[in-house]
């Protein structure tokens, strides 16, 4: 069964960049057929998706975060487990929310629905 | 844009309890529904509107379509105390999430 853990600094500077990853455990981000995505919520914005990233490294970002966003894949031949990252320039405290990897699900250049979720990481812009 | 009603919802176990998920616009069967409990990410409980994700209990039940959903526990157990998330697909460029229902102990 997938398993995802996000990992990466809990407080940011404001202005600087935000860079989390995501390690993938019992699965490949290389894998065909699933989107892997950013998802973040504030406590009174809710739930806001990021961006994706799927197989062939292509990337679909939300137009709000598109100028600030960039996300990749890594994956190590010599471990099991893979990763993609997410990085945010420019941040400020309207950045701050817990931030989730997803898996998500779909066809084609279509993701869907988020079937898997890394349990969070509390992120805090602030000086 | 995806409006859920009611904001807060107070049931006692057993009882059914029925939340409502309304589009801005035609999507079809888009949608899924998520279940997040306190300090838990989101859990997938349904999409395509009416298909239940695996392990979800039979309680759960989604309807609707073009702009009208209905996500329905059955009979409210105490471990579905939660808050619940709708989330539309159709613009898969840029897919949105309503803004939860929580299920609260009457």
């Amino acid at each position: 069964q997938v398993q995802l853990q996000e990992s990466g600094p809990g407080l940011v500077k404001p202005s600087q960049t935000l860079s989390l990853t995501c390690t993938v455990s019992g699965g490949s981000v290389s894998t065909s057929g699933y989107y892997w995505s950013w998802v973040r919520q504030h406590p009174v914005r809710g739930l806001e998706w990021i961006g994706y990233i799927y197989f062939g490294g292509s990337t679909y970002y939300n137009p709000s975060l598109e100028s600030r966003l960039s996300m990749s894949v890594d994956t190590s031949k010599e471990t099991s487990k893979s990763r993609f990252s997410l990085s945010l320039s420019s941040v400020t405290a309207a950045d701050s929310a817990t931030y989730y990897c997803a898996r998500g699900s779909g066809s084609g250049s279509y993701m869907w629905y988020f079937d898997t979720w890394g349990q969070g990481v509390v992120v805090t812009v602030s000086s | 844009v995806m409006t859920q009603s009611p904001d807060t919802l107070s049931v006692s176990p057993g009882e059914r309890a029925t939340l409502s998920c309304r589009a801005s616009q035609r999507i079809y069967s888009d949608l899924a529904w998520y279940q997040q409990k306190p300090g838990q990410p989101p859990r997938l409980l349904i999409y395509g509107a009416s298909t239940r994700a695996a392990g979800v209990p039979a309680r759960f039940s989604g309807s609707g379509s073009g702009t009208e959903f209905t996500l329905t526990i059955s009979s409210l157990q105490s471990e579905d105390f939660a808050i619940y998330y709708c989330q539309q697909y159709n613009d898969w460029l840029l897919v949105t999430f309503g803004g939860g229902t929580k299920v609260e102990a009457k």
